[in-house]
C-alpha cells in the first residue's frame, strides 16, 4: 500500500517562506499524481488550497503555491502571516483500486 | 453558494451499522462526482469513498471494502455512506466533499461524528 509523507511538523516565523513536501513511497511525484493540498485549522473541516499540482482556487490567498520540487510536491507559503498557523495535508491520486491517498499532514506553527 | 451538511453520525456499538448522509445544494448535484473522507480526533485525513456522477462507478480505501457502500441519490440531491460491521478504530469525523474534477477535491461538509464503542 502507498505511503504518502510529508514533514510532521515545521515552525516559521511571520513574514518568512516555508515549503512544506509530499512523496510518495512509490517514487518521484509528477504532475500524473495531480496533488492537491488542504489546510485544516483546530474545530474546522478541511479546505482546499491547491489542485492539480499548482492550480490555486479561486479563494486561495497568492502568498500559496503549488510546485513540484527534488521528486515531491510541494506548498510554498511566501510571506508566512499568523493566520496561516494550521494542519496542511497533501492528497495524491495513484489510480487503482485506492486511487487518493493522503499524507499524514504538516503542523504548521507560526511562531 | 456550494453546501454540504452531514447527517446520521451518533454512537454505535461494535458490530453494529450506521448511514451517514449528505445533503447537497448551490450546485448541480447530478454532475459531479463525490467523496466521503474521514478523520480520527487528533488524527489525519483517511480518504474512504468515491462515487461518480452517475452512481454506476465506485472506488473505496482497502480497510473499508466489502464494510461499506457509497450512494447517491440525484433526485434529493443526497449523497450517502452505509457503513457495516463497525470497528472501534472506524471511529472518526466523516466528512463529505465535492469532487472538484482533476482528480481533486474542493468544497467540504462540516463532518459527523462516527462513535464505535
Amino acid at each position: 500500500q502507498t505511503v504518502v509523507t510529508q514533514e510532521p511538523s515545521l515552525t516559521v516565523s511571520p513574514g518568512e517562506t516555508v515549503t512544506l513536501t509530499c512523496a510518495s513511497s512509490t517514487g518521484t511525484v509528477t504532475t500524473g499524481y495531480y496533488p492537491n493540498w488542504f489546510q485544516q485549522k483546530p474545530g474546522q473541516a478541511p479546505r482546499a488550497l491547491i489542485y492539480n499540482t499548482s492550480n490555486k482556487r479561486t479563494w486561495t490567498p497568492a502568498r500559496f503555491s503549488g510546485s513540484l520540487l527534488g521528486g515531491k510536491a510541494a506548498l510554498t507559503l511566501s510571506g508566512v502571516q499568523p493566520e496561516d498557523e494550521a494542519d496542511y495535508y497533501c492528497l495524491l491520486y495513484l489510480g487503482g483500486a485506492q486511487p487518493w491517498v493522503f499524507g499524514g499532514g504538516t503542523k504548521l506553527t507560526v511562531l | 453558494q456550494v453546501q454540504l451538511v452531514e447527517s446520521g453520525g451518533g454512537v454505535v456499538q461494535p458490530g453494529g451499522s450506521l448511514r451517514l448522509s449528505c445533503a447537497a445544494s448551490g450546485f448541480t448535484f447530478s454532475t459531479y462526482g463525490m467523496h466521503w473522507v474521514r478523520q480520527v480526533p487528533g488524527k489525519g485525513l483517511e480518504w474512504v469513498a468515491f462515487i461518480r456522477y452517475e452512481g454506476r462507478t465506485t472506488d473505496y480505501v482497502d480497510s473499508m471494502k466489502g464494510r461499506v457502500t457509497i450512494s447517491r441519490d440525484n433526485s434529493k440531491n443526497t449523497l450517502y455512506l452505509q457503513m457495516n460491521s463497525l470497528r472501534p478504530e472506524d471511529t472518526a469525523v466523516y466528512y463529505c466533499a465535492k469532487d472538484g474534477g482533476t482528480y481533486s477535491l474542493d468544497y467540504w461538509g462540516q463532518g459527523t461524528l462516527v462513535t464505535v464503542s
